[in-house]
């Protein structure tokens, strides 16, 4: 079974500070993992993934990822946020096997930025 | 236009009425999701189909059905509603690549109020 785990329920940062949001997941095989995004009343859009390669991972509005298998996390970065940065953001996890049973979300980190 | 719609948005309902929510999409996507969303426990997974023909349970199917109509629409449906089905609900719609990989494409969201 696979799981993750957002360290943080909320962060709160001051506008054009760095941000992280830290995410770890645990699987006994190998994994592919995601950042979801979700806007005050929208549903979830994709940040960025990981499949494979790099272990840094660039994504939409100027954030990143760093894939870390030793320590089996996923933080996500932005070095600079903004306002309209504010919302939930999900990491999950799928593997190999594919399938909707095989995408794991975590309860989501709320990003407050203050102006 | 949205690519992924449902519908109702908004849904106020009491104890023991039956209830369908909506999913429609335009992506010509082959797999479709169904989520609840509680605060503070991320998304969980109520059901999803890979096809027409192929409908499977997810994390929490207790208390729901499902019907996928055509390629396009996928609908959810509370036979009996009770106060806890209180929730966000979301469809999503993936391409189908498989091997756990495919990014997940999230309708606007349907809240349920069950009183």
């Amino acid at each position: 079974a696979q799981s993750v785990t957002q360290l943080d329920s909320q962060v709160p940062v001051f506008e054009e500070a760095p941000v992280e949001l830290r995410c770890n997941y645990s699987s006994s095989v190998s994994v592919y993992l995601f950042w979801y995004v979700q806007y005050p009343n929208q549903g979830l859009q994709l940040l960025l993934k990981y499949l494979s390669g790099s272990t840094l991972v660039k994504g939409i509005n100027g954030f990143e990822a760093e894939f870390n298998k030793s320590q089996t996390s996923f933080h996500l970065r932005k070095p600079s946020v903004h306002i309209s940065d504010t919302a939930e953001y999900f990491c999950a996890v799928s593997d190999w096997r594919g399938g909707a049973d095989g995408l794991t979300f975590g309860k989501g980190t709320h990003l407050i930025i203050q102006p | 236009d949205a690519d992924v719609t449902q519908t109702p948005r908004n849904r106020i309902t009491k104890t023991g009425k039956r209830i369908m929510l909506e999913c429609s999409q335009t992506k010509g996507h082959d797999r479709m999701y169904w989520y609840r969303q509680d605060p503070g426990l991320g998304l969980r997974l109520i059901y999803y189909s890979f096809d027409v023909k192929d409908i499977n349970k997810g994390e929490i199917s207790d208390g729901y059905s499902v019907s996928r109509q055509a390629q396009a629409k996928f609908s959810l449906s509370l036979e009996s509603a009770i106060p806890n089905q209180t929730a966000l609900y979301f469809c999503a719609t993936s391409v189908g690549a498989g091997g756990g990989t495919d990014t997940q494409y999230f309708g606007p969201g349907t809240r349920l109020t069950v009183l």
